[in-house]
């Protein structure tokens, strides 16, 4: 069965520390790997991966994939409150299908 | 903003009955896909409409269905509701076929099923 497997299940941190973020996978013709972020309601679009080995950058967080040992990190460095959210990976196949991991709650206090 | 519709923001029910949530996606989006999220579940494929038609089926009950009309907005139907049904209901859309791509979400419909 199909499956997305998210670590930490929660995260308490405080204002400045670094924070790694973890998603494995198990998915029939895997095709990406995407993560979101939610605050308050709906998602919001982080990162797509596809590829292996090559990470994505975007302000203070960054991705990376690893096709081969199933699974993807998000970093997050200096943190701040407003990366306080609920954070989604999930994994997209070529059957039109996505599965959800049940994502990691990330507290940052100030 | 992410240029998803979604109505209502809140409906109250009461078990037996029949709701329909709306959704319109972003423009030039063809696929929309509906999740719901319980409190103690993530989120939850439901169905994915493309260009009119049902492209894929996920954990989505009998007691549920979907339609995407011609200017390519989406219903939700829950009908004979429970109490269990009771959780966020989210529309996402996205420009292709493929569910592995970028997907935009609306604010979702929060149900309570009384």
């Amino acid at each position: 069965e199909d499956k997305v497997v998210q670590s930490p299940l929660s995260l308490v941190v405080h204002e400045g520390d670094t924070v790694t973020l973890n998603c494995s996978y198990e998915v029939t013709n895997f095709r990406s790997l995407l993560w979101y972020k939610q605050e308050k309601k709906a998602p919001t679009f982080l990162f797509m991966l596809t590829s292996s080995g090559i990470e994505k950058k975007s302000g203070r967080l960054s991705s990376i994939l690893d096709k081969k040992e199933l699974f993807s990190i998000l970093n997050i460095t200096a943190t701040q409150t407003g990366d306080s959210a609920v954070y989604l990976c999930a994994a997209g196949s070529s059957a039109s299908k996505i599965i959800f991991g049940s994502g990691t709650r990330l507290s940052i206090r100030p | 903003d992410s240029g998803v519709t979604q109505t209502p923001k809140h409906l109250i029910t009461a078990t037996g009955q029949r709701v329909t949530l709306r959704c319109s996606p972003r423009s030039g989006d063809l696929s929309v896909y509906w999740y719901q999220q319980s409190l103690d579940q993530g989120l939850q494929f439901l169905i994915q409409y493309y260009n009119g038609e049902e492209r894929a089926k996920g954990n989505i009950l009998e007691r549920f269905s979907a339609q995407q009309f011609p200017d390519l907005h989406s219903e939700l139907n829950l009908s004979s509701l429970e109490l269990g049904d009771s959780a966020l209901y989210f529309c996402a859309s996205s420009v292709g076929l493929a569910a592995s791509n970028i997907q935009y979400f609306g604010a979702g419909t929060r149900l309570s099923v009384l």
